[in-house]
């Protein structure tokens, strides 16, 4: 069963911290995907990597670094974290030719900033 | 950016009945798509439906898109408690798709 793995659930961090999210995928996939989501929000796009090394901002990049430095893994860093960056944080992959743009989606991790 | 509409906003049903949600879109699109999420997780892909499709069904599911309109709608019929989550479509205006804010079903048994 292929699977997108958020190493964690849930965090809570201090203000100012740098934050890790790490995402990983078992399906050889190209395309990787950071969405955050909010009540009233919906899923908004921060970042999306076409492949290894490559990244483009999506809509709500500001105060967010991606890292991608292997296939299998895409990182979203908070590098100063702040209070409204609280919320669920999901990634996405998905096959670069798959004619139809299917994701598949991790369990979410939502990240409270104190 | 574009996104789907859905609506409504929330839906509240009893076990057996059919629910229907809408979604509405803005530019022109090769398909839409259909997602669940259940309370606190990740989404899950239901089903996607092609520009030059006005119908598809996948079990209890059916969705109808009308381009000319501009929106699609996800029917799921017999409902049961199981199915109370939020269902997204989106739509791949470029590479990355963009979700509407959802329609949150619940069931009650």
């Amino acid at each position: 069963d292929v699977k997108v793995t958020q190493s964690s659930r849930y965090l809570v961090k201090r203000t100012g911290e740098k934050v890790f999210l790490e995402c990983v995928q078992d399906m050889d996939h190209e395309n990787m995907f950071w969405y955050r989501q909010d009540p009233g929000l919906g899923l908004r796009l921060i970042y999306f990597s076409y492949d290894v090394k490559m990244k483009e901002k999506g809509d709500i990049p500001e105060g967010y670094s991606v890292s991608r430095e292997k296939k299998e893994r895409f990182s979203l860093i908070l590098e100063s974290a702040s209070t409204n960056q609280t919320s669920m944080y999901l990634c996405a992959s998905r096959i670069t030719d798959s004619g139809a743009n299917v994701l598949t989606f991790g369990a979410g991790s939502r990240l409270t900033v104190l | 950016s574009q996104q789907g509409e859905e609506d409504p906003q929330a839906l509240s049903i009893q076990e057996g009945e059919n629910a229907t949600m809408n979604c509405s879109y803005k530019t022109s699109i090769n398909n839409l798509q259909w997602y669940r999420q259940n309370s606190g997780r990740g989404l899950v892909h239901l089903i996607l439906i092609r520009s030059n499709e006005r119908e598809k069904h996948s079990g209890r599911l059916r969705v109808t898109l009308d381009t000319s309109k501009k929106s699609s709608s996800l029917l799921i019929t017999a409902s049961r408690a199981a199915d109370t989550a939020s269902y997204f479509c989106a739509t791949a205006p470029a590479t990355a798709l963009i979700f509407g804010k959802g329609t949150t079903l619940s069931v009650s048994s």
